[in-house]
């Protein structure tokens, strides 16, 4: 079956360090890759997505590089900051007719001042 | 803000009641995803409503029902309630054309449910 793998958290990093979260996934067909985040309170937000093998996601400085061969979807940052305090959540979707989103379980991110 | 809304943001029930929970799409959206998510879990998609039918299912059993109306706002209803049904519910809502999904979901806050 489909599913996603990340790092168990919580992550604690101080601000400016460099930030990577660790994700695999297992799926049948083609999947769209995802990573979702969920500051607190607040509903999920998508952060980034790739689509095809070798694809780089980008958006506030995050990065992740869809890799077939491997299976991964690692999330990078190179400077966090404070308000990057959140839960980091990877995901997949497999083109299908309800379109669901499989969620991995989350990592919990705490930057120190 | 993502305009999908979710009502109420906090219910307490007690085991074998029933509950109601109730969202809003984004507006120009026609399609509404439900999810489950357990405390320090992901969320679990339930099921999806496009043009007020059921467009699939996640694994949860048949006391979990759903609605979507005209205005393509949706409801969750789980009858029955047991302890395990604490968890934050989510709704999102997406603008589907025709055929396979893929679209952009936009999630509300969530309706956190305890069953006690």
């Amino acid at each position: 079956g489909n599913s996603v793998t990340q790092m168990e958290g919580p992550v604690t990093l101080s601000e400016e360090a460099f930030l990577t979260i660790n994700c695999t996934y297992t799926a049948t067909g083609y999947p769209s890759l995802f990573w979702y985040v969920q500051y607190p309170g607040e509903g999920l937000q998508l952060l980034l997505k790739a689509t095809k093998a070798d694809d780089k996601g980008s958006n506030k400085g995050f990065e992740a590089t869809y890799r077939k061969e491997t299976t991964s979807f690692h999330l990078e940052k190179g400077s966090v900051q404070v308000s990057d305090s959140a839960v980091y959540f990877c995901a997949l979707s497999v083109m299908n007719r309800d379109d669901k989103i499989i969620f991995g379980k989350g990592t919990r991110l705490h930057i120190l001042p | 803000e993502t305009g999908v809304t979710q009502s109420p943001t906090h219910l307490i029930k007690t085991r074998g009641q029933q509950v109601t929970l109730r969202c809003s799409s984004q507006s120009g959206h026609n399609t509404v995803s439900w999810y489950q998510q357990a405390l320090g879990q992901g969320p679990q998609f339930i099921f999806q409503y496009y043009r007020e039918e059921e467009n699939g299912r996640g694994n949860f059993p048949p006391r979990f029902s759903g609605l979507q109306f005209p205005n393509y706002s949706s409801e969750l209803n789980v009858n029955a309630l047991e302890l395990d049904d604490s968890a934050l519910y989510l709704c999102a809502s997406s603008s589907r054309t025709g055929g396979f999904g893929g679209e952009k979901l936009f999630f509300g806050s969530g309706t956190q449910l305890s069953v006690l």
